[in-house]
């Protein structure tokens, strides 16, 4: 089941560069994604999301990007910092209208360096 | 801030016992969910909760599952006779009425030995 890919395995970005992370999906069905931020040994933390009809969503360093045709979504850290150093994961439901289980990808891990 | 809180943090089992992993989510939230991570792996949707009955669940979530919503608060989740592919991390998550966003708590690690 690989509804939702995340093809990096990591990313290594310098102190004050942006970090782009990507993420595919193959569902049309999806009508919600979120991107989630994970330590080891905790739960995964809810960092931003964006509904299909919209194509952008900003909060603050944070910025998810949204290309239904290509079925490709994005996050942006811009300026990334060493405490953003976490594994992100890319999840998609079908919410509001249809099932709400999240399909999760694999994650990327991103080391943010000095 | 709110937050979804889960108790043990570790459960140590042994084969065939019973185990009941519990949950708080946030107090005004009305959709419950428990996921898990075998280590390595996703993180994979088992089942979710709605009403005091169960929305949607996966193909893993089989009769050795269960879940309950036993008073106001708590949330749990019940495995019958624990197997050794059971081993992995449990997250429990809620959301409020527009089911979008979930939010998770820190897990609960269970060891079957």
């Amino acid at each position: 089941d690989q509804q939702v890919k995340q093809n990096s395995p990591s990313l290594s970005v310098q102190e004050g560069r942006i970090s782009i992370l990507n993420c595919d999906y193959t569902n049309s069905m999806f009508d919600y994604f979120l991107w989630y931020k994970k330590y080891p040994a905790e739960g995964p933390t809810f960092l931003i999301s964006i509904s299909s009809i919209k194509d952008k969503n900003e909060d603050g360093r944070f910025t998810v990007f949204l290309n239904k045709s290509a079925k490709h979504l994005s996050l942006h850290i811009v300026p990334s910092q060493p405490g953003d150093s976490a594994v992100y994961f890319c999840a998609a439901s079908g919410a509001p209208y249809n099932t709400d289980k999240l399909i999760f990808g694999t994650g990327t891990r991103l080391q943010v360096f000095p | 801030e709110p937050e979804v809180t889960q108790t043990p943090s570790h459960q140590v089992t042994q084969m065939g016992q019973e185990v009941i992993l519990r949950c708080v989510p946030i107090s005004n939230h009305l959709y419950f969910y428990w996921y898990r991570q075998i280590l390595g792996q996703k993180v994979e949707f088992l089942v979710s909760f709605y009403n005091n009955e169960i929305s949607e669940k996966s193909e893993i979530f089989d009769d050795q599952f269960s879940v309950e919503r036993p008073d106001g608060s708590n949330f749990t989740l019940k495995i019958r006779s624990t197997k050794l592919e059971d081993s992995a991390m449990y997250f429990c998550a809620s959301s409020g009425p527009d089911r979008d966003e979930q939010y998770f708590g820190p897990g609960t690690r269970l060891t079957v030995t």
